[in-house]
């Protein structure tokens, strides 16, 4: 089975902090993806990978960056921490140059900005 | 970019009876149409998905349904039970691109 990681559960931090959130997968996939979730509004998309050290901008990057140094870790960079930030954030990966297949999703971490 | 709209946000159904949950695309190069299961406190899972050049396809007790004229896209549950309660999305992507676009989730509660 597929396994994707997310390195905490739950997170608070602070306004102005600097957040790491890392995963992992374990199954050797090109692509892997960092979802934004709120309520009434779906799954959006702040950036993406196909490889190592090629990232890709997704719907809502800003106030995002991201680190692929290995194939098989992809984290999300939260340079200032803000209160519109708090949210529950989805790792996923695919096998695939394309993304032609399915994704497979962490737990999530759900971050608080206070 | 492409547009995803699902209806309805929320549904409640009797054990037993079935649930419906459509969903609506803009873009008419989105040939590939995943639908996720997400159970409280996990990631969603993807449970059934249909191509373009297929107008149905089933797996037990889930159907998805697509009309590609239309460009809108079905879940049909039946004979639902209570481990079917959580929040469904479903999700569109163009051949060939790495983004998929969600919709807004539908959280389904199957009462005993």
């Amino acid at each position: 089975d597929v396994k994707v990681t997310q390195s905490s559960r739950y997170l608070v931090k602070r306004t102005g902090e600097k957040v790491f959130l890392e995963c992992v997968q374990d199954m050797d996939h090109e692509n892997m993806f960092w979802y934004r979730q709120d309520p009434g509004l779906g799954l959006r998309l702040i950036y993406f990978s196909y490889d190592v050290k090629m990232k890709e901008k997704g719907d809502i990057p800003e106030g995002y960056s991201v680190s692929r140094e290995k194939k098989e870790r992809f984290s999300l960079i939260l340079e200032s921490a803000s209160t519109n930030q708090t949210s529950m954030y989805l790792c996923a990966s695919s096998l695939g140059r394309r993304g032609e297949n399915e994704q497979f999703f962490g737990p999530g971490t759900r971050l608080t900005v206070l | 970019g492409e547009n995803v709209e699902q209806h309805p946000s929320t549904l409640s159904v009797q054990e037993g009876d079935s649930a419906v949950i459509k969903c609506t695309y803009s873009d008419s190069a989105s040939n590939y149409f995943p639908w996720y299961k997400q159970e409280l406190g996990k990631g969603p899972q993807l449970i059934i998905d249909i191509r373009s050049n297929v107008g149905e396809k089933k797996d037990q007790r889930i159907a998805v349904t697509l009309n590609k004229t239309a460009k809108h896209f079905s879940l049909h549950i039946t004979e639902t039970q209570p481990e079917d309660s959580a929040v469904y999305f479903c999700a569109a992507r163009r051949y060939n691109f790495n983004k998929f676009y969600f919709g807004s989730g539908t959280k389904l509660n199957v009462k005993p």
